[in-house]
């Protein structure tokens, strides 16, 4: 079974400041990887994902990811932090056996 | 935390029926629950979002009367496939929002998923 482990329920970042959310994986066979933002009572929108092919993936608004095999990592980056980018941010696996499963989420707090 | 009950993890139906799969916020009350599908290989397709007491908001080139949702209460949506076909066959999963007073913000979480499968 595969699972997710999002590192930090709660970040804050001061406005133009780096974003890193950390995410790790366990699976079994080569995994999909995704990253999700959640808006307050919005669904979730796909930011990136890694599939196969190269490990360092560019998403929407900025943001972008590294599979990293040997650490089992998928972190969530954004060199410079905008105030609309505080949400709610959710890593998630899957592969074409098993159905997605999704890290418990990290709430991104963006101060001025 | 916060724990959200979808049932049931899998269900096989003959093609022509109809399955009812449950969204359950056991211990905290959801005013908006989200269904998505997901199909091999890609990401989460929203595919509606429920709000307790009203209609669903179906997102476009979903139909409204073959997945049927209700959202009775503040603790149950449910997603009713209404004769269903294969090509309906999909894993499908629900996400309720509740509001975190630590944070003053919500927060989302989510089901287990469903495994449809129609023969």
């Amino acid at each position: 079974a595969q699972s997710v482990t999002q590192l930090g329920s709660h970040v804050s970042v001061s406005e133009g400041a780096l974003v890193l959310l950390r995410c790790n994986y366990s699976s079994s066979v080569p995994p999909y990887l995704f990253w999700y933002v959640q808006y307050p009572n919005q669904g979730l929108q796909l930011l990136l994902k890694y599939t196969t092919g190269a490990t360092l993936v560019k998403g929407i608004n900025g943001f972008e990811a590294e599979f990293k095999k040997s650490e089992t990592s998928f972190h969530l980056t954004k060199p410079s932090a905008h105030m609309s980018d505080a949400a709610e941010y959710f890593c998630a696996v899957s592969d074409v056996f098993d159905d997605m499963r999704f890290g418990a989420g990290t709430r991104l707090t963006v101060k001025p | 935390g916060a724990v959200v009950s979808q049932h049931p993890s899998w269900v096989i139906c003959k093609s022509g029926t109809s399955v009812k799969i449950e969204c359950r916020s056991l211990d905290f009350q959801a005013t908006t629950m989200f269904w998505y599908r997901q199909f091999p290989k890609q990401s989460l397709m929203l595919m509606a979002t429920s709000n307790e007491g009203s209609k669903a908001t179906y997102e476009q080139g979903v139909e409204k009367d073959k997945f049927l949702i209700n959202h009775a209460s503040l603790t149950l949506s449910t997603l009713t496939v209404t004769s269903a076909h294969p090509e309906d066959s999909s894993f499908y999963i629900c996400s309720a929002i509740a509001f975190a007073r630590q944070v003053m913000n919500t927060e989302a979480f989510f089901g287990q998923g469903t495994r449809l499968t129609v023969v």
